[in-house]
């Protein structure tokens, strides 16, 4: 069985560019989650997609943005890079919302920086 | 509040010695808490968890206790090896947090290094 994949692993941008992540959760799995890693920061909740809906919001400004398709894939989007936002960048998937009898599984990461 | 408490940050042992890490919750209603470990370079991976009608659980050197009452959760690691040396983050899911849907909250990480 895949895991959750990530693309792409590494990325390099200039400010004010724009980024898009895309995230394929375990098969089966409708729920996707978003974190951004930093150090010191540890895991910062961005947002979590279910049924294409954006069910739960981090507290992270307006420029990051994501959605999810029919098929569960999620993609984020970070507009207008800032230095800061210079960070790992993981998805997990989940079954459905709430459902932790078999927890979240993380994906590997992309890994953003901004120059 | 929403933030989970992880402590050490830091936590250095020799190879052979136990290694404890602890995290306070601030939400009764917390129901499901996972501990994850992250090597160097990659992605957190679920190493244990344990639910709230439960006060231990114990897959062979890794325990996980939980005190609903002190709303402490404690990862406990016996016998430690070089390869336990990580990050580890604590967690807890709330799904009825008034009117924030419920969602994972973690803990800011604790470095575990074992000394040979």
């Amino acid at each position: 069985k895949a895991g959750v994949t990530q693309t792409p692993r590494y990325l390099i941008k200039t400010r004010g560019q724009q980024v898009t992540l895309s995230c394929s959760p375990i098969s089966g799995h409708r729920s996707v989650s978003w974190y951004q890693q930093t150090p010191g920061q540890g895991l910062q909740f961005l947002f979590e997609y279910f049924s294409e809906t954006q069910r739960n919001k981090g507290n992270f400004p307006g420029r990051f943005s994501g959605r999810q398709f029919s098929n569960s894939r999620s993609e984020m989007n970070v507009s207008t890079l800032e230095l800061g936002d210079s960070a790992l960048y993981l998805c997990a998937s989940s079954l459905a919302p709430g459902t932790t009898n078999y927890g979240y599984t993380f994906g590997s990461g992309t890994r953003l920086t901004v120059v | 509040g929403e933030n989970v408490e992880q402590h050490p940050s830091t936590l250095s042992v020799q190879e052979g010695d136990s290694a404890v890490i602890k995290c306070t919750y601030s939400d009764s209603a917390s129901n499901y808490f996972p501990w994850y470990k992250q090597e160097l370079g990659k992605r957190p991976q679920l190493i244990i968890d344990i639910r709230s009608n439960v006060g231990e659980k114990k897959d062979q050197r890794i325990a996980v206790t939980l005190n609903k009452t002190a709303k402490h959760f404690s990862l406990h690691i016996t016998e430690t090896q070089p390869e336990d040396s990580a990050v580890y983050f604590c967690a807890d899911y709330n799904s009825d947090r008034g009117s924030t849907l419920g969602r994972l909250y973690f803990g800011r990480g604790t470095q575990l290094t074992v000394w040979p």
